[in-house]
């Protein structure tokens, strides 16, 4: 039981240039979540998603696009990556369903560096 | 909407002495509220949440945190705080009808031999 894992751990991109960032968990989790953490401004919400097949956009969706195919798996793509997306980036998910005191289970996070 | 203020951003202890980090959130209802830890170069790790029931919640790693509706708080508390507790802190609130929780800015835990 791996719980959750992102790939890559770290990554340099150059203005404009594009990448996936990949999420996968292995708890049958219905809700996946990709946050930003930058310095002074805790976590914030990119995208997140309550099922296979469905996104939504959370507090800083701009620049970031989703997809969620697989049930387990939650994509993150930059399609033309700018300096202010220089970030670590987490993934989280969990159990889902109506109740608000749900824990979120979070990967190690992705260190990406945009020049 | 709901929201949450930690409002110390860094907290230095002595190892061996007592710690309070503190957590104010802003909900008209109850609220679910969970403290997470982030060790160096780590995701966020959960220590304890409140749900309902009795205020006082005790968690892993010998952490507590007591939630007081009067004051609209949920501090994190440690008797006696170790080398291995300097981390990142952070408070997060829930609500009914969202399953989205809405984490505060953390606090940076560093503690002197």
């Amino acid at each position: 039981n791996a719980g959750v894992t992102q790939t890559p751990k770290f990554r340099v991109l150059k203005t404009g240039q594009s990448m996936t960032l990949l999420c996968a968990q292995d708890m049958n989790h219905e809700y996946m979540y990709w946050y930003r953490q930058d310095p002074g401004m805790g976590l914030r919400l990119i995208h997140y998603s309550v099922g296979e097949g469905t996104t939504a956009k959370g507090e800083v969706p701009d620049g970031y696009n989703v997809s969620r195919l697989k049930k387990q798996n939650f994509l993150l793509g930059l399609e033309s990556a700018a300096p202010s997306q220089t970030s670590v980036y987490f993934c989280a998910s969990s159990y889902g369903g109506d109740s608000a005191s749900d824990t979120q289970y979070f990967g190690p996070g992705t260190r990406l560096t945009v020049l | 909407a709901q929201s949450v203020t930690q409002p110390d951003i860094h907290i230095t202890v002595s190892e061996g002495a007592s710690l309070e980090l503190r957590c104010n959130y802003s909900y008209g209802a109850t609220p679910y509220l969970f403290w997470y830890v982030q060790s160096p170069g780590q995701g966020l790790q959960l220590l304890l949440k409140y749900f309902s029931g009795d205020t006082l919640v005790q968690g892993i790693k010998g952490f507590e945190a007591e939630f007081k509706r009067s004051q609209s708080s949920f501090n994190l508390r440690k008797p006696s705080v170790h080398w291995s507790d300097a981390a990142e802190y952070f408070c997060a609130v829930g609500t009914g009808g969202s399953y989205i929780p809405t984490f505060g800015r953390g606090t940076s835990l560093i503690v002197h031999p």
